[in-house]
């Protein structure tokens, strides 16, 4: 399908587990974002990747690790997994034709608890 | 990054005219202002972005004035179904700054 989605859609795991969240996108876009939204804090930037191969941290990069290999993926890795990772993770995708300033499309959300 | 300032909450009836207004004294140059919308469970969408003076769509007005350093969303006539989270982002360019969503304003339509 079109569109960008997210895998899985729901996820519990334990503290101290690895655990991948994918993020795929058919449009080609140049920009793929990591945000993590808990409540009281908004929508909270993690890494952002202007391309394939170029990755950058965002406002709350610790315990993250992101890569873009392929311009439609954009995996965000919890190497150790802790509780107050314990949030809704979107995803989203831009096209590049002003920097970042272009409307961002936002991917459905997966639903982790650190436990 | 211009940093924003929106009201936490706001409470309309049905069919009235709602009007956000998001403060951004720091707004640079080359800076646009958007605003998203985000329903509960799902990711934000885009409603509408702009530079200055006003922009219109099928879903709501953006009012900038002449010094930039506000602007109100206007949404018209809302239904139960405009309830939701706005967000207004201001000069989310990527590179040296993070993007800042911030907490938003949060919507409710009453019948």
């Amino acid at each position: 399908d079109a569109g960008i989605t997210q895998s899985p859609r729901y996820k519990i795991t334990e503290t101290g587990r690895q655990v991948t969240l994918m993020c795929h996108q058919t449009w080609s876009h140049s920009y793929m974002f990591w945000y993590r939204q808990d409540l009281g804090h908004g929508l909270r930037l993690i890494y952002y990747s202007a391309a394939a191969d170029i990755t950058d941290k965002g406002e709350v990069p610790d315990g993250y690790v992101v890569s873009r290999s392929k311009t439609e993926n954009f995996p965000l890795t919890l190497e150790s997994a802790t509780r107050s990772q314990t949030s809704v993770y979107f995803c989203a995708s831009s096209p590049s034709s002003r920097g970042g300033q272009d409307e961002q499309y936002f991917g459905p959300g997966t639903r982790l608890t650190v436990t | 990054l211009a940093k924003t300032t929106q009201p936490i909450s706001m409470d309309s009836y049905e069919g009235q005219e709602v009007n956000i207004t998001c403060s951004h004294n720091n707004i640079a140059t080359n800076d646009y202002i958007t605003w998203y919308q985000q329903f509960p469970s799902q990711g934000p969408r885009f409603i509408i972005q702009g530079y200055k003076t006003k922009v219109t769509n099928e879903v709501a007005s953006l009012f900038i004035p002449a010094d930039r350093k506000s602007s109100t969303l206007s949404l018209p006539r809302v239904s139960l179904s405009d309830t939701a989270v706005y967000y207004c982002l201001v000069g989310d360019r990527v590179g040296n700054t993070p993007l800042v969503f911030g907490k938003g304003t949060r919507l409710s339509v009453i019948a």
